[in-house]
């Protein structure tokens, strides 16, 4: 079965800088553009970043933008979410997604997520 | 930025109703519409995708539809495992990925 497993998060204060790590297995990891999603407490999902299959291109959330960076290693089948300038708003819990489909694009499987709190 | 607007936010039905969840864009987006199903403290799992299709492994009592702005979810006689928050999602815009707010299911 695919498996997607975050790690990296914590409570970090504002201003603060966390790498959120995902660790994927049981599929080509290096075939499949990849994204995080996060959910505040209580809240919906928002997506936030998104990277293709060779880590050449991403794409970011405004409310995320200049501070978040996403990367990933195919060598080590391993997501990255690097998040600087935390902010209070930044607390969620964040996922790993697999990008599937080809014109039309879904996500599946999810992770079980990452709890990142933002507090003094 | 595509807005996705989902109705109601919650509601409340009984084992074996009929119900139905819309979710409206604020431009066509053709099909390019996703659902999915999220139980407390569990992350989301896929439903349907491309408007209409069902997930592997998904029961047969739900269903997609819609095309454009418009879509619905329905839920065929709502079984006790079905009571959850349901999630519609834009992939029209790759760029800039939205979610309906979410619709939470819950037992009369």
């Amino acid at each position: 079965e695919v498996q997607l497993v975050e790690s990296g998060g914590g409570l970090v204060q504002p201003g603060g800088s966390l790498r959120l790590s995902c660790a994927a297995s049981r599929f080509m990891f290096s075939s499949y553009w990849m994204h995080w999603v996060r959910q505040a407490p209580g809240k919906g999902l928002v997506w936030v970043s998104r990277i293709n299959s060779d880590g050449s291109g991403t794409t970011y959330a405004d409310s995320v933008k200049g501070r978040f960076t996403i990367s990933r290693d195919n060598t080590k089948n391993t997501l990255y979410l690097q998040m600087n300038s935390l902010k209070a708003e930044d607390t969620a819990i964040y996922y790993c997604v697999r990008e599937d489909g080809d014109s039309r694009i879904w996500f599946d499987p999810w992770g079980q997520g990452t709890l990142v709190t933002v507090s003094s | 930025d595509i807005q996705m607007t989902q109705s109601p936010s919650s509601l409340s039905a009984s084992v074996g109703d009929r119900v139905t969840i819309t979710c409206r864009a604020s431009q066509s987006i053709s099909n390019s519409l996703n659902w999915y199903q999220q139980k407390p403290g569990k992350a989301p799992e896929l439903l349907i995708y491309g408007a209409s299709n069902l997930q592997t492994g998904v029961p047969s009592r739900f269903s997609g539809s819609g095309s454009g702005t418009d879509f619905t979810l329905t839920i065929i006689s709502l079984q006790p495992d079905d009571f959850a928050t349901y999630y519609c999602q834009q992939s029209y815009n790759t760029l800039q990925l939205t979610f309906g707010g979410g619709t939470k299911v819950e037992i009369k």
